[in-house]
């Protein structure tokens, strides 16, 4: 257990519509990265939060955007679902903006159909 | 984009044996880090290696950095089933790179009873 949280667990959606993905970070940490993970691939960046500002964006289009709150919790928001955005979603908490050790939590999947 | 591509994607050996898995990737990194997943959930760090280290060990793993020809290997020795799972390496390139880690597309390992 790594102490990061992720809600909820499984959800579907259908093309067009809007999904919010929501993560608790580990006690202590104040800095949170979502990735996106393809089914058979490596993750891949989609932004980091450090103190409610983001610190560092992938190449992902504006429809996907985030927040981070004053409790370092974080939401991930995607806009105009398409068919491609299914995947598996995760977040990692870490200290101070580094990416020295990211500590996971177990991701949401998101079918999009 | 993925910055380390794995080698091999997939590997079966029997408990006991040794696991070997490679990574090559393409910039200069400040470190390079490996991590385990099981069954497309959450990632779990496993080791960090700087870019002025050369091998490092944490248990029965043993990972090593050749920056002269932007490759690592990760080897676990002594098997044992609960090693199932998928390795990815990830690159860290620093805050200039955008805050992120670059994962490569993972290894695939079966460990055998």
């Amino acid at each position: 257990e790594t102490g990061v949280t992720q809600s909820p667990t499984h959800l579907i959606k259908t093309r067009g519509q809007q999904v919010t993905l929501r993560c608790s970070s580990q006690s202590g940490h104040n800095t949170v990265s979502w990735y996106q993970q393809a089914l058979g691939q490596g993750p891949q960046f989609i932004f980091q939060y450090y103190r409610e500002e983001e610190n560092g964006r992938g190449n992902f289009p504006p429809r996907f955007s985030g927040l981070q709150f004053p409790n370092y919790s974080s939401e991930l928001n995607v806009n105009a679902l398409e068919l491609d955005d299914s995947a598996l979603y995760l977040c990692a908490s870490s200290q101070a903006a580094t990416n020295e050790k990211l500590f996971f939590g177990s991701g949401t999947q998101l079918s999009v159909l | 984009s993925q910055q380390g591509e794995e080698d091999p994607q997939a590997l079966s050996i029997q408990e006991g044996e040794n696991a070997t898995m490679n990574c090559s990737y393409k910039t200069s990194i400040n470190n390079l880090q490996w991590y385990r997943q099981n069954s497309g959930r959450g990632l779990v760090h496993l080791i960090l290696i700087r870019s002025n280290e050369r091998e490092k060990h944490s248990g029965r793993l043993r990972v090593t950095l050749d920056t002269s020809k932007k490759s690592s290997s990760l080897l676990i020795t002594a098997s044992r089933a609960a090693d199932t799972a998928s390795y990815f390496c990830a690159t860290d390139e620093g805050e200039a790179a955008g805050n992120k880690l670059t994962f490569g597309g993972g290894t695939r390992v079966l460990v055998k009873p």
